[in-house]
C-alpha cells in the first residue's frame, strides 16, 4: 500500500515549456486534488476531481489543466510554464466519512526559469 | 468565498501545552481539519471536527464551535519533533477545501 505517489520529485523548466505532473493513489478514493504551495504559505487548491470522469476548478486554476485518467490517476499539466508557477505541487486523495481525511503525496518541486 | 486566520508563529518549551487558534469565514461549512507539515515534507492529517466539541487523539485535541466560526488545535506534552507548521482547513458541502496560512510552532528545549 503505497498511498499517494507523485512523479517527478523535482523538475526544472524554461519559460514556455510544458510538462505533466503525475499522481496515483491506491486507496480506492473517489476524490483527488492538486494543490500548490509557495514558500511560507498555505496550500491553494488548483483543481479537484470528485470522481472518475469529473474535474472542477479550485482557487487558482489559470495556467493549468487536469485529467482524471481513471480512479487511481489524476494528472496536472502546465501547457506553457511561467516563473510564477515555480512552487511545490502536492496531490492528495480524500477519504470521506466520519473522519474527513486527505492523504498527500510527497510533492513535486518545480522551478521555472 | 472562504478565508481562514491563524497566528503566524507560536513558541513553547518541551513538555508544555500550546493552543493554535483558527477562525474562518465561509459561504458553506462541512468541517474543520488540522494538518501538520514538517519542513520539506508533505502535510499529514491530525484531526477533524464535523460537529461542535472536542476531539481527542493522543497528545492532540481539536475543538470546534460552529456558532463562533472558531476552532483550535491543542498540543499537550510538547516534544521537539512537534516543531512544524500546522494548518487548519475548511471543507464545504461540495468538494472544495481551503487551507489557512499556517502556524509555525517552535518547540524549545
Amino acid at each position: 500500500n503505497a498511498g499517494v505517489t507523485q512523479t517527478p520529485k523535482f523538475q526544472v523548466l524554461k519559460t514556455g515549456q510544458s510538462m505533466t505532473l503525475q499522481c496515483a493513489q491506491d486507496m480506492n478514493h473517489n476524490s483527488m486534488y492538486w494543490y500548490r504551495q509557495d514558500p511560507g504559505m498555505g496550500l491553494r487548491l488548483i483543481y479537484y476531481s470528485a470522481s472518475e470522469g469529473t474535474t472542477d476548478k479550485g482557487e487558482v486554476p489559470n495556467g493549468y489543466n487536469v485529467s482524471r485518467l481513471n480512479k487511481r490517476e489524476f494528472s496536472l499539466r502546465l501547457e506553457s510554464a511561467a516563473p510564477s508557477q515555480t512552487s511545490v505541487y502536492f496531490c492528495a486523495s480524500r477519504r470521506v466519512g466520519n473522519q474527513e481525511t486527505q492523504y498527500f503525496g510527497p510533492g513535486t518541486r518545480l522551478l521555472v526559469l | 468565498g472562504q478565508s481562514l486566520e491563524q497566528p503566524s508563529e507560536v513558541t513553547a518549551v518541551e513538555g508544555a501545552i500550546v493552543q493554535i487558534n483558527c477562525t474562518y469565514q465561509t459561504s458553506g461549512f462541512y468541517g474543520l481539519s488540522w494538518y501538520q507539515q514538517h519542513d520539506g515534507g508533505a502535510p499529514t492529517f491530525l484531526s477533524y471536527n464535523g460537529l461542535d466539541g472536542l476531539e481527542e487523539t493522543g497528545r492532540f485535541s481539536s475543538f470546534l464551535s460552529r456558532s463562533d466560526s472558531y476552532g483550535y488545535l491543542l498540543l499537550q506534552e510538547l516534544q521537539m519533533k512537534d516543531s512544524a507548521s500546522y494548518f487548519c482547513a475548511v471543507s464545504d458541502y461540495g468538494q472544495n477545501f481551503v487551507f489557512g496560512p499556517g502556524t509555525r510552532l517552535s518547540v524549545l528545549p
